[in-house]
């Protein structure tokens, strides 16, 4: 069985760093790419990147390019999305999900999403 | 702003039909699949359909999709109250070189 168990949820004040996690199992970690969608409060869903964990090729947003990074663990079948200095704008919920290809196709599984809050 | 276009809401009685559309452009829904996107509240996005019209197993064949030019629907006939959830609509966008979402429907059963 597929499934993308991320990190819980997580506290921040402006200016800290944060990495939260998505483990993977039930499949192939290196044979399909990971993607991050970010959900801002009563919003909608934003792709933020996505990274294949097989070469670590990775693609950013424009929206998100330069504001979080994103990296994977073969070892451990990890896929990780972190801040150098969160915002309060950066308060949402954050999910990984799977898909089999850097551009047209479906994000078949998703986790169950990590709660984000940045406050001072 | 989203890239693609949804109304924000809908609704129907149980065992109506409701029908939630999808507006984009040449770049992405023009070009591209169409993927559907089921969120009940409180839980994670769940896709329930790929390439425009075709659904993952468990999916019941009460939910059809389909798509014209560069807008697309999401049909859901016989409706019932676990229908409840916010519909988004998705597609790779050919200029952006990247995802793009609708900014989600929420279907109220009445």
């Amino acid at each position: 069985e597929v499934q993308l168990v991320q990190s819980g949820a997580e506290v921040k004040k402006p200016g800290e760093s944060l990495k939260i996690s998505c483990q993977a199992s039930g499949y192939s970690f290196t044979s399909f790419w990971i993607a991050w969608v970010r959900q801002l409060p009563g919003k909608g869903l934003e792709w933020m990147g996505v990274i294949f964990p097989g070469d670590a090729d990775a693609g950013y947003s424009p929206s998100f390019q330069g504001q979080v990074s994103i990296s994977a663990d073969k070892s451990t079948s990890t896929a990780y999305l972190r801040w150098n200095n969160v915002k309060a704008s950066d308060t949402a919920i954050y999910y990984c999900a799977r898909t089999r290809r850097y551009g047209s196709a479906a994000f078949d599984y998703w986790g169950q999403g990590t709660l984000v809050t940045v406050s001072s | 702003q989203s890239v693609l276009t949804q109304s924000p809401s809908t609704s129907g009685t149980p065992g109506q039909r409701v029908t939630i559309s999808c507006s984009g452009s040449s770049s992405n829904i023009g070009s591209n699949d169409v993927y559907w996107y089921q969120q009940l509240p409180g839980t994670a996005p769940k896709l329930l359909i790929y390439r425009n019209s075709q659904r993952p197993s468990g999916v019941p064949d009460r939910l059809s999709g389909s798509k014209s030019d560069t807008s697309a629907s999401l049909a859901i006939s016989g409706l019932r109250s676990e229908d409840e959830a916010d519909y988004f609509c998705a597609a790779w966008d050919d200029s952006l070189s990247g995802w793009v979402f609708g900014g989600g429907t929420r279907l109220t059963v009445l």
